[in-house]
């Protein structure tokens, strides 16, 4: 649900590592998953998505999972770098699609988590 | 290619002062428009969401309302601002409801 009023989980790294940012949702409905980066004093800007006909996806550097038994998702980035620390946002679709494929439901975001990468 | 766009991008009100914030879609038609408030180091408030020209929902009750005087520009306004108003306003816009929302370089309002 919406992270109003809640302080932000943080994960701290050391440049090289892989980073892996977790996100739990909690409708079993929700068929579109998407993971936004913000950085300091910018909008958030989009990632990666997945459908929930799939378990994973990948993209440059970073991979998403999708555990729809234990309604968790996961954002992993490879070989972090400085210009990866922001917050990460996952949101969710709990929607219903129509045979064409289109989903009426609206987002809802995640709490967020600070990633730092450490030089 | 579709950009939105968001202005004044800082702002710094007196408490009991109006507010006008726009926001403008280029590249595409009849997008569904979305208002957010972050506070600092918090998540994304959606307040206000829009299908089309008029058309406007509330998601909590506010001293904010939202208009859409046009098919691509969507207008965060207050006849007085509260210092817990303050915050980052985010602006986006997508295809569908549900779909993915992409979102503007937002205003940051400081009430005093």
């Amino acid at each position: 649900g919406e992270s109003v009023g809640l302080h932000l989980p943080t994960l701290s790294v050391q440049e090289g590592d892989n980073s892996i940012i977790n996100c739990a949702y909690s409708n079993s409905a929700s068929d579109y998953f998407i993971w936004y980066k913000q950085e300091s004093g910018k909008g958030p800007q989009f990632i990666i998505d997945i459908r929930s006909n799939m378990d994973k996806r990948q993209g440059q550097r970073v991979t998403v999972l999708l555990n729809k038994t234990v309604k968790h998702l996961s954002l992993q980035i490879a070989a972090t770098q400085p210009g990866d620390s922001a917050v990460y946002f996952c949101a969710e679709n709990s929607g219903v699609s129509n045979a064409g494929g289109t989903s009426y439901g609206k987002l809802t975001f995640g709490q967020g988590t600070i990633l730092t990468v450490h030089p | 290619s579709q950009t939105i766009h968001q202005w004044p991008a800082t702002l710094v009100q007196p408490v009991g002062s109006p507010l006008s914030l726009e926001c403008t879609v280029e590249g595409t038609s009849n997008p569904n428009l979305y208002w957010y408030r972050q506070a600092a180091g918090r998540g994304l408030q959606l307040l206000f969401y829009s299908v089309g020209i008029g058309q406007i929902s509330s998601e909590v009750p506010q001293n904010l309302s939202a208009s859409r005087p046009q098919d691509r520009q969507f207008i965060l306004s207050s006849k007085k601002l509260l210092l817990s108003d303050s915050g980052f306003y985010l602006c986006a816009w997508s295809v569908n409801i549900g779909n993915t929302q992409y979102f503007g370089p937002g205003t940051r309002l400081t009430v005093l």
